[in-house]
């Protein structure tokens, strides 16, 4: 059974950073394309960002509200994601989700097919 | 990045109902999109990808279809379950959701 169990969300203040963790089992992480994905309280669902496996370059793209800003890494060895925040901003708070991207039938990366519960940040004075 | 505009953005229905929801991509996207459904407090689940692709375990009373620019969700024989919040998200390039439409009774 897949598992994702974020950890290491919080109360910062607007300029400091914080670091998330995803824990991943049931799967082949290393093989793995992962994405997250956040949720401001009462709002939609926001794209994060994206890291791709090693296989397939390891690189990581952003959207634009936090390219710069965020970083996306993984430890293969401990099937592990994390997510470095910086220069936090109060719209930076939300709930953050870890999720897996599926392959489709033509082969493309970009279902997210399996989510973890989230982990709060909140962004405040 | 690829705007995604869904409507409507609420959804009143009965039980028992058809609903549609409709998502627009600001570009052609070719059929790569998927459909969730959201409960309060709870993660979202994938129902719906490639379009029209039924997510394992998912029940037949929905389905998807569109490509390019309009895509529709729909949900037949509305369940009490099924009341919820549904996303369209594009995977075409990068990853982008819709606004979500908000699906009560």
């Amino acid at each position: 059974e897949v598992q994702l169990v974020e950890s290491g969300g919080g109360l910062v203040k607007p300029g400091e950073s914080l670091r998330v963790s995803c824990a991943a089992s049931g799967f082949t992480f290393t093989n793995a394309w992962m994405s997250w994905v956040r949720q401001a309280p009462g709002k939609g669902l926001e794209w994060v960002g994206r890291i791709k496996s090693k296989v397939n370059g390891g690189t990581a793209d952003y959207a634009p509200p936090v390219q710069g800003r965020f970083a996306i890494s993984r430890d293969d060895a401990e099937n592990t994601l994390y997510l470095q925040m910086s220069s936090l901003k109060t719209e930076d708070t939300a709930v953050y989700f870890c999720v897996t991207e599926g392959l489709d039938s033509r082969g493309w990366y970009g279902k997210f097919d399996h989510w973890g519960q989230g982990t709060l940040v909140t962004v405040s004075s | 990045d690829i705007q995604m505009t869904q409507s409507p953005s609420t959804l009143s229905a009965s039980i028992g109902d058809t609903v549609t929801i409709t998502c627009r991509a600001g570009q052609s996207i070719s059929s790569w999109l998927a459909w969730y459904q959201q409960k309060p407090g709870k993660a979202p689940k994938l129902l719906i990808y490639q379009a029209s692709s039924l997510q394992s375990g998912v029940p037949p009373r929905f389905s998807g279809s569109g490509s390019g620019t309009e895509f529709t969700l729909t949900i037949n024989s509305l369940q009490p379950d099924d009341f919820a919040t549904y996303y369209c998200q594009q995977y075409y390039s990068y990853r982008t959701f819709g606004q979500g439409t908000k699906l009560e009774i």
